[in-house]
């Protein structure tokens, strides 16, 4: 079975330009999740889509991002305009349907490291 | 808001020593903790815990849960090179809504032959 998978792995951009991340979930995960980690900090959630419809955006820094799930397959996490605290890497990861008590086991993807110079 | 502390942030020891890796948190509605293992690329499932004083297992590794005191520990014995990675600690979000993942900085182990 195909784990999460991101897309690109790396990409530089210069502090204005716009840039689209991609995740491809687990086949059959309702829930989609977009993490980030900039250098020297934690790894911070910025929102949560169950299908197509966002559960919790709660985690996201400003309105120069925005996130998309249509079909409820996929999602694309839009940076524009970039600026240089933009720069990290940028986590996905998916579970299954259900939300249990306790814990949902989310699969993480490789990530996508952005560069913002 | 949920806060999540490890340490050490960085750890060198060498192969076959056992170490013991920390996690503090604050959390207003406990459900459960957990520990990854981040290699290369994507953080790895390791643990779950949500009750204290009972062990998790799995091979060499170990974790444990102090529901009274807010911490958990990692232990790793007979540590080979393989074990090298970084070691996160996260709580699922305790409002109603999500399972967003707050994390700790982590900590770096690095095994030396």
């Amino acid at each position: 079975e195909a784990g999460v998978t991101q897309f690109p792995s790396h990409s530089v951009i210069e502090k204005g330009q716009t840039v689209t991340l991609r995740c491809d979930p687990i086949s059959g995960h309702d829930n989609l999740y977009w993490y980030r980690r900039v250098m020297g900090k934690e790894i911070k959630f910025l929102l949560h889509f169950v299908k197509e419809s966002k559960q919790d955006e709660s985690g996201m820094p400003n309105n120069r991002f925005l996130a998309e799930r249509t079909g409820g397959t996929y999602s694309t996490l839009k940076v524009q305009p970039a600026e240089l605290e933009d720069s990290g890497v940028y986590f996905c990861a998916s579970s299954q349907g259900k939300r249990r008590l306790l814990y949902n086991e989310q699969f993480f993807g490789p990530g996508t490291r952005l560069t913002v110079l | 808001e949920d806060k999540v502390v490890q340490s050490p942030l960085s750890l060198v020891v060498h192969e076959g020593d056992t170490v013991t890796l920390n996690c503090s948190y604050e959390v207003t509605n406990f459900r459960s903790l957990l520990w990854y293992k981040q290699e290369k690329k994507a953080p790895t499932f390791l643990f779950m815990l949500t009750s204290s004083g009972i062990e998790k297992k799995s091979g060499r590794l170990s974790s444990i849960l102090d529901k009274k005191e807010l911490f958990s520990i990692l232990n790793i014995t007979a540590t080979q090179t393989g074990d090298s990675a970084v070691y996160l600690c996260a709580v699922p979000d305790s409002g109603g809504g999500a399972d967003g993942l707050t994390f700790g900085k982590g900590t770096h182990l690095i095994i030396q032959p």
